[in-house]
């Protein structure tokens, strides 16, 4: 079983749509979590970091969920703009901190 | 924010060449930065931790005779592909955290490695 598991993807949806992406993850010493984007054939840029108590940034809305080792990632009224891949990433302690990079879903969406 | 560069962006190469690439900090001092791999349709998949002052970090299954890396800066660590080959290609990607390695990380642009 891989550390970090993603929706398979990829997601097609019409501008204006509400997406949900799910990620698990199965290391208990993982301490922080993101959500990062990558474009085709660049580098990840990070979108934001999941709490605790959820947190909303714009149209982007991320939840984790510690007790089910779940972490989501929703956004509401989807842009062109926002295709892309979308990575759940945990940081996980252990001798030292790591990044653990899930597997990634492909968002595209359509005008 | 925080900016993380690479160089070169793009290498082609020779079967056995040695390849280096460098990594840097910017506007910041990194203790540690980390270097990735990525193939085709691929998440990025984690090679090995770059500790400053001392040995680097090395995930399971990377050769650390093929993957040299030092870190011989607070701005700058570099990864060397010894004796590339083919399947060697791949984009390689290092990232830096500058609040430590328990926070956010920024990436550098990543470099394409070609060996033909």
């Amino acid at each position: 079983r891989k550390e970090v598991e993603q929706d398979p993807g990829p997601f097609n949806v019409p501008e204006g749509a509400t997406v949900a992406f799910n990620c698990t993850y199965s290391n208990s010493a993982s301490q922080s979590f993101f959500w990062y984007r990558q474009d085709c054939r660049k580098e990840p840029k990070l979108l934001m970091s999941v709490y605790s108590s959820g947190n909303e940034d714009g149209r982007f809305t991320a939840q984790l969920n510690r007790a089910s080792q779940y972490i989501s990632l929703l956004i509401r009224d989807s842009k062109l703009s926002d295709s892309a891949t979308y990575l759940c990433v945990v940081n996980i302690r252990g001798g030292t901190y790591k990044y653990i990079f899930g597997t990634g879903t492909r968002l595209k969406v359509l005008a | 924010g925080a900016v993380v560069s690479q160089h070169p962006s793009w290498v082609i190469c020779k079967s056995g060449t040695s390849v280096k690439i460098e990594c840097r900090s910017l506007d910041f001092q990194a203790t540690t930065m980390f270097w990735y791999r990525q193939f085709p349709k691929q998440s990025l998949m984690l090679m090995a931790t770059s500790n400053e002052g001392s040995k680097a970090t090395y995930e399971q299954g990377v050769e650390k005779d093929k993957f040299l890396i030092n870190h011989a800066s607070l701005t700058l660590s570099t990864l060397t592909v010894t004796s590339a080959h083919p399947e060697d290609s791949s984009f390689y990607i290092c990232s830096a955290p500058p609040a430590g390695p328990q926070e956010t990380q920024y990436f550098g642009p990543g470099t394409r490695l070609l060996v033909l």
